[in-house]
């Protein structure tokens, strides 16, 4: 099985840029998770779904900060404008309720703002 | 969540095993024990979990102890490959209908180095 895919793996961008990065999650899971992993901070939890709807956005730092899922296999977190302080390494993960709610994460998309 | 006490790094001989201890004192009744590990730039990893008996994959063994205060996570032949940060996780059981999902609260974890 294919596992969670995140896009771009690496982005670099000018700060005041919109940047916006892409999951897929795993067929069948029903819950996705955005996290953020930067040096000072470790990981965060930003946002979790469940069935498209999100649950939980109590992570997310502030109202530049925006995420959607449409539909069942695409998530988007966005970013805009993107300030320097941004840069890290977002993880999208997907679990599913009732097979012991693992949660499996992509390979991350490493963003550096400048 | 409980919160938990890991070593911040750790050495272990390749071919030996590795036993990363992790304390969670103030664990619940609903809580599990899972542990995830996280190879230089990669996504964390999944490895084991468990309530309050003990675990075996292919991957680990997850040894509780009778008062769930702490646990150790055993990899019998570490490897190279296995050099990694390692995270002990206390996490709720997930509430029927998704309301009350355990989130997954990350720590520092503990950096095992596994040397030749």
């Amino acid at each position: 099985d294919a596992g969670v895919i995140q896009s771009p793996r690496h982005e670099v961008t000018e700060m005041g840029q919109e940047v916006t990065l892409r999951c897929k999650p795993i067929s069948g899971h029903d819950y996705l998770f955005w996290y953020r992993q930067t040096m000072m901070r470790g990981l965060e939890l930003l946002i979790y779904f469940n069935n498209n709807v999100p649950i939980d956005d109590s992570g997310m730092p502030e109202d530049r900060f925006s995420a959607k899922m449409p539909n069942a296999s695409f998530s988007t977190l966005k970013i805009q404008p993107s300030e320097p302080r941004d840069s890290a390494v977002y993880f999208c993960a997907s679990s599913r309720q009732g097979r012991g709610n693992t949660i499996y994460f992509g390979e991350g998309s490493w963003l550096t703002v400048v | 969540d409980a919160k938990t006490t890991q070593p911040p790094s750790m050495d272990c001989a390749e071919g030996r095993a590795a036993n990363l201890p992790c304390n969670h004192s103030t664990i619940s009744g609903n809580e599990y024990v899972y542990w995830y590990r996280q190879i230089h730039s990669q996504g964390p990893q999944y490895i084991i979990h468990g309530l309050k008996n003990n675990e075996t994959n292919e991957m680990a063994s997850l040894i509780i102890t009778e008062d769930r205060k702490s646990s150790t996570l055993i990899l019998p032949h570490a490897t190279l490959r296995d050099t990694a940060v390692y995270y002990c996780i206390v996490r709720a059981r997930a509430n029927a209908g998704g309301t009350s999902y355990g989130k997954l609260t990350f720590g520092q974890g503990t950096i095992l180095t596994v040397h030749p």
